[in-house]
């Protein structure tokens, strides 16, 4: 089956702690982001990234780090910097804008990170 | 500010009853629109999208929107929901063709037997 895998389902991070989420998709997708998702403030975007080795701040991005060294991972850091890190992690994957199909952003089922 | 505004936190409707979710949009250009919904604890699932064309789409479980310029809504309906239609419902809208999605702060549904 095609789709999106995150993991852990579930994180905790100790005071000080870098942690990361994992995404793999094996959609073929060049485009993945990262949004996190508080109650009642829908989802923002951290980063973002078109193409491997290569990636974009999203509207929160301080306080996180993402790599792109593969075309099907997306991992995302969240550093000590972070000082709210608490909230549901997603990461989502799309076709590039101009290749004539339609836009479409596809999430995994999503990572709950809560600080110990 | 540009935004998208989904004026409902929180709806109660009947089995059986209709339900009609409200999404509104502060841009100066049409955006490409979608709806998503998400069971708890779960990732999004597209439910439809308007890129262009028809004002009213049609999409999965019954669900579809109609795309009104006029008023910049984009609201989102089924004639009779089902108690697995509880759940939390996201408008989003693509502005520039960017591929970066703007997400309303949700609205979220429960079903009463």
């Amino acid at each position: 089956d095609g789709g999106i895998t995150q993991s852990p389902k579930y994180l905790f991070r100790k005071e000080g702690q870098n942690v990361t989420l994992s995404c793999e998709q094996n959609l073929n997708h060049d485009a993945m982001y990262w949004y996190r998702q508080d109650p009642g403030q829908g989802l923002r975007l951290i980063y973002y990234s078109q193409i491997v080795n290569d990636f974009q701040k999203g509207d929160i991005a301080e306080g996180y780090s993402v790599s792109r060294e593969k075309k099907e991972s997306f991992p995302l850091t969240v550093t000590s910097a972070q000082k709210n890190p608490t909230a549901f992690y997603l990461c989502a994957s799309s076709i590039l804008p101009g290749q004539g199909l339609e836009n479409i952003q596809y999430f995994g089922a999503g990572t709950r990170l809560s600080v110990l | 500010a540009q935004s998208v505004t989904q004026p409902d936190i929180h709806i109660t409707v009947s089995e059986g009853a209709s339900l009609e979710l409200r999404c509104n949009y502060s841009y100066g250009a049409t955006p490409y629109l979608f709806w998503y919904v998400q069971s708890p604890g779960q990732g999004l699932q597209l439910l439809l999208k308007y890129f262009s064309g028809d004002t009213l789409v049609q999409g999965i479980k019954g669900f579809e929107a109609e795309f009104k310029r006029s008023q910049s809504s984009f609201n989102l309906r089924k004639p009779s929901v089902h108690w697995s239609d509880a759940a939390e419902y996201f408008c989003a809208v693509d502005v520039r063709n960017d591929y970066k999605l703007s997400f309303g702060a949700g609205t979220t549904v429960t079903v009463r037997a």
